[in-house]
């Protein structure tokens, strides 16, 4: 699975769009982009993912740059409910075996 | 409600006393997996499961079995538990050609 890198924290407003970066420079064709996020030692939740078009859901929209070498998360309207930590993965799709968790980007929403 | 659930979710005990943590999905799901969290370590792997009777290791599976008898189960068995497997565990499953993972909720297990 190709590598991501992702900002460890970030700070948004509540209310206003949240932002996440990743970079995966090495991703390969078949590889997907996956979203999840981690709110306070819960289970992780699948957000979304994408191969190489922009993607919504009732949760977020995904961006992806053309050369697929990174990637933005965007929670358009974020709540104190969306603090949590933003794990980037990059998995080719139909595979089993791990999901690789990185370190994540660790959000916080405030007032 | 489709959901993975884990029991029990809080277990202190003491090195050398076997236990169990069972995992339950039900959403027909052929893949199940554990994962333990770790300060500073990420979520890892520790077995997982593409069917029942078919189980195979990941990262890090020393000190840990499983069993796959039924579908919907997937126990996480600690023969001889010692103190540096002491963390929080995850059940995740998923259906085969995807990757969505759902998890459980967690147990948090603690060995003294």
């Amino acid at each position: 699975d190709a590598k991501t890198t992702q900002p460890p924290s970030m700070d948004c407003a509540e209310g206003r769009a949240a932002n996440l970066p990743c970079n995966h420079s090495t991703i390969s064709g078949n590889e997907y982009v996956y979203w999840y996020r981690q709110i306070h030692s819960q289970g992780p939740q699948y957000i979304i993912h994408g191969l190489k078009n922009n993607e919504t859901n009732e949760m977020a929209s995904l961006i992806i740059t053309e050369d697929r070498k990174s990637s933005t998360l965007i929670l358009p309207h974020a709540t104190l409910r969306d603090t949590a930590v933003y794990y980037c993965i990059v998995r080719q799709t139909g595979t089993a075996s791990k999901l690789t968790f990185g370190t994540g980007t660790r959000l916080q929403v405030t007032l | 409600e489709a959901q993975v659930t884990q029991n029990p979710r809080y277990l202190i005990t003491v090195t050398g006393k076997k236990l169990t943590v069972t995992c339950s999905q039900n959403m027909n799901h052929e893949y199940m997996s554990w994962y333990r969290q770790d300060p500073g370590l990420g979520l890892r792997q520790i077995y997982y499961s593409m069917n029942v009777e078919v189980t195979d290791k990941g990262d890090v599976p020393e000190g840990y079995k499983v069993s796959r008898k039924e579908k919907r189960n997937f126990p996480l068995i600690l023969e001889s538990p010692s103190p540096n497997q002491t963390s929080l565990y995850f059940c995740a499953s998923k259906f085969d050609r995807v990757n969505e993972q759902f998890f459980g909720p967690g147990t948090r297990l603690t060995v003294l």
